[in-house]
């Protein structure tokens, strides 16, 4: 089984840079990843991690430290309309089946 | 391309009824897994399918069940339904079954059980 841990709620004001962490316990990672739901919709596709390092995507960046346990999510030059819930999903692999395990997500208020 | 479908969106059953949802994946996509999301537990996986098998299974009761078929297209069916079973029900497809596939959801089917 898996421990994701991720903080419930963060705030953070128009054109600053948020960063989401996410720690998690597992035997057999095989991928992280993170996605992003607006209220009322289906989550949507950021990032996807698997080796150690960071990785870009425009505006949008993915750290992932392996040994640590710990990822994070790096948004820089915050729009309103990054005000969403941003999940951490960890993948495990078992006996060749991958099972993805999701954080609570974090609820970011981006603020004028 | 299109993308994920999921039919109906909303569906209204009461206890002990049973239910089927029905997952169309974007085309060429061969693999389809199923979550269930709800309040108070978030997030959770249920079970995919990849070439008409199911290769994953979440931790869920037996009342849980799907299938895919030849087409790729996949349903769940759930029996017996519970007051807990509220939920919305969250299809994703991918290309394969595999490490780094990315999973595109469907808007969900928003179940509500009286």
């Amino acid at each position: 089984g898996q421990n994701i841990d991720q903080p419930t709620e963060m705030t953070a004001t128009e054109g600053a840079i948020v960063q989401i962490n996410c720690t998690y316990q597992t035997s057999g990672f095989n991928g992280l990843f993170w996605y992003q739901q607006h209220a009322g919709e289906a989550p949507t596709f950021l990032s996807y991690n698997v080796l150690d390092g960071l990785e870009e995507k425009g505006r949008f960046s993915s750290f992932l430290s392996r040994s640590k346990g710990y990822s994070y999510l790096l948004l820089k030059e915050l729009q309103m309309k990054d005000s969403a819930s941003y999940l951490c999903a960890v993948r495990e692999e078992a006996g060749g089946s991958y099972i993805p395990t999701f954080g609570r997500g974090t609820s970011l208020i981006v603020h004028p | 391309k299109a993308g994920v479908t999921q039919t109906p969106r909303y569906l209204i059953k009461t206890r002990g009824q049973q239910v089927t949802l029905s997952c169309s994946p974007i085309s060429g996509h061969r693999s389809v897994s199923w979550y269930q999301q709800t309040p108070g537990q978030g997030l959770q996986f249920l079970f995919e399918y990849f070439s008409e098998t199911q290769r994953n299974k979440g931790n869920f009761p037996g009342r849980f069940s799907g299938r895919q078929f030849s087409n790729s297209r996949s349903e769940m069916n759930v029996s017996t339904l519970e007051l807990g079973d509220s939920a919305l029900y969250l299809c994703a497809s991918s290309l394969a079954q595999g490490a780094g596939d990315t999973q595109y959801f469907g808007p969900g089917t928003r179940l509500t059980v009286l």
